[in-house]
């Protein structure tokens, strides 16, 4: 039972260059979300999609794009990576878009800008 | 919208003693409190969470209690042990959404 899956684990962009971090769930899942984790700040989300088809702005979107490429995947996308990007980015995913349903976290991808 | 606090930041304890970790949020709007716990090099994972309309929750050695009124909310670790020692984040939500706000975390170590 792989859950939730994100690739790459670890990157190194240049400063304007573009990239995309997949993640998919193998749950079955209807909501995915996307968090970043820096030292000191906890989990801040990015975007999520409460459902196939929608997509929504979290705590901190500036910068992200993402795509919710089918009830699996869930992609995040830096169109023009900034050093502030510089992070580890987790996606995850819960049964619906409501309180009280479990969100399950994948392994992290570890992102650096420079 | 909501801010959740977790004191202290760092938290040191012997093998086999008691370790407690208290939230506080703001939103009274607040119903789901989970507790996630993160090793090095992981993802965080639900360990447990309480629900606005209980005060206690047990899990063997891991408890979390409730106080409404006051918001806050804290997490028990009893007879801890080496494994114990991680990343703990508390995180609140309102009813009606997934949003959870995080905490900053708190660094358990726990001492051989």
């Amino acid at each position: 039972n792989a859950g939730v899956t994100q690739t790459p684990k670890f990157q190194v962009l240049k400063t304007g260059q573009s990239m995309t971090l997949q993640c998919a769930q193998d749950m079955n899942h209807n909501s995915m979300y996307w968090y970043r984790q820096d030292p000191g700040m906890g989990l801040r989300l990015i975007y999520y999609s409460a459902s196939e088809g929608t997509t929504d702005k979290g705590e901190v979107p500036n910068g992200y794009n993402v795509s919710r490429l089918n009830k699996r995947e869930f992609s995040l996308r830096l169109e023009s990576a900034a050093p502030s990007q510089t992070s580890v980015y987790f996606c995850a995913s819960s049964e619906i878009q409501s309180s009280g349903n479990t969100i399950y976290f994948g392994e992290g991808s570890w992102l650096t800008v420079v | 919208g909501e801010n959740v606090e977790q004191h202290p930041s760092t938290l040191s304890v012997q093998e086999g003693d008691s370790a407690v970790i208290k939230c506080t949020y703001s939103d009274s709007a607040s119903n789901y409190f989970p507790w996630y716990k993160q090793e090095l090099g992981k993802g965080p994972q639900l360990i447990i969470d309480i629900r606005s309309n209980v005060g206690e929750k047990k899990d063997q050695r891991i408890a979390v209690t409730l106080n409404k009124t006051a918001k806050h909310f804290s997490l028990h670790i009893t007879e801890t042990q080496p494994e114990d020692s991680a990343v703990y984040f508390c995180a609140a939500t309102p009813y009606g959404n997934n949003r959870l706000a995080f905490g900053k975390g708190n660094q358990v170590v726990v001492i051989p």
